[in-house]
């Protein structure tokens, strides 16, 4: 059974970099798409961006200019990095795997980790 | 991109069935049969319950069940359960590469 956990810093200042940790048990990051999803409080949910295990990635024209996601070293997790973040970036940040090839299914999501930006 | 459209809120008796509908265009949920339909309760992480518009993942019940026409989907719930009280997203790839949700839809059990 695979299970995803975030992890990371709770709280963000405005103008700085979020950067959160997706890691996988029972499963290998190989041969999968992986996404990062997330919901501002009392909203609905907004795709961030997906990676491939080769490492291609696509993300959400919207936020495109300031996401990164990689994989780590150790191929049991990967990473979401947000750039000058404001206070419309505080949300829940899911992780979630890709079911099959066609990145538009997510079977297995992590609990979630709420990220808020304030001084 | 624009995010799919869906009815703000549903309700339904139990029993009875109840139909969501998740419109997009020809650019998403028309141009390709990967929309996805998820249930989310209050602080839980969504759950995937219908994926390629119609099909269901193992251990999903049968109650669930999803369809399209044109730029239009929609997931189906018959035999309403209390249970099945929570919100629902909609999802479809894009002529992008990427991913769309639909803003949610809030089902309420009577």
């Amino acid at each position: 059974q695979v299970q995803l956990q975030e992890s990371g810093p709770g709280l963000v200042k405005p103008s700085e970099t979020l950067s959160l940790t997706c890691i996988i048990s029972g499963g290998s990051i190989s041969n999968y798409y992986w996404t990062w999803i997330r919901q501002p409080p009392g909203k609905g949910l907004e795709w961030i961006g997906y990676i491939y295990y080769n490492g291609n990635t696509n993300y959400n024209p919207s936020l495109k200019s300031r996401v990164t996601i990689s994989l780590g070293t150790s191929k049991s997790h990967f990473s979401l990095r947000l750039s000058s973040v404001t206070a419309a970036d505080t949300a829940v940040y899911y992780c979630a795997r890709v079911l099959g090839t066609t990145p538009a299914r997510f079977d297995y999501w992590g609990q979630g980790t709420l990220v808020t930006v304030s001084s | 991109q624009s995010a799919l459209t869906q009815p703000a809120s549903v309700s339904g008796s139990p029993g009875q069935s109840i139909t969501i509908s998740c419109t997009g265009t020809s650019s998403d949920v028309g141009g390709y049969n990967y929309v996805s339909w998820y249930q989310q309760h209050p602080g839980k992480a969504p759950k995937l319950m219908i994926y390629d518009v119609s099909s269901r993942p193992s251990g999903v019940s049968n109650r669930f069940s999803g369809s399209k026409s044109g730029n239009t989907a929609s997931l189906t719930i018959s035999g309403l359960q209390a249970e099945d009280e929570a919100d629902y997203y909609c999802n479809s790839y894009t002529s992008s590469s990427t991913v769309v949700f639909g803003g949610g839809t809030r089902l309420t059990v009577l």
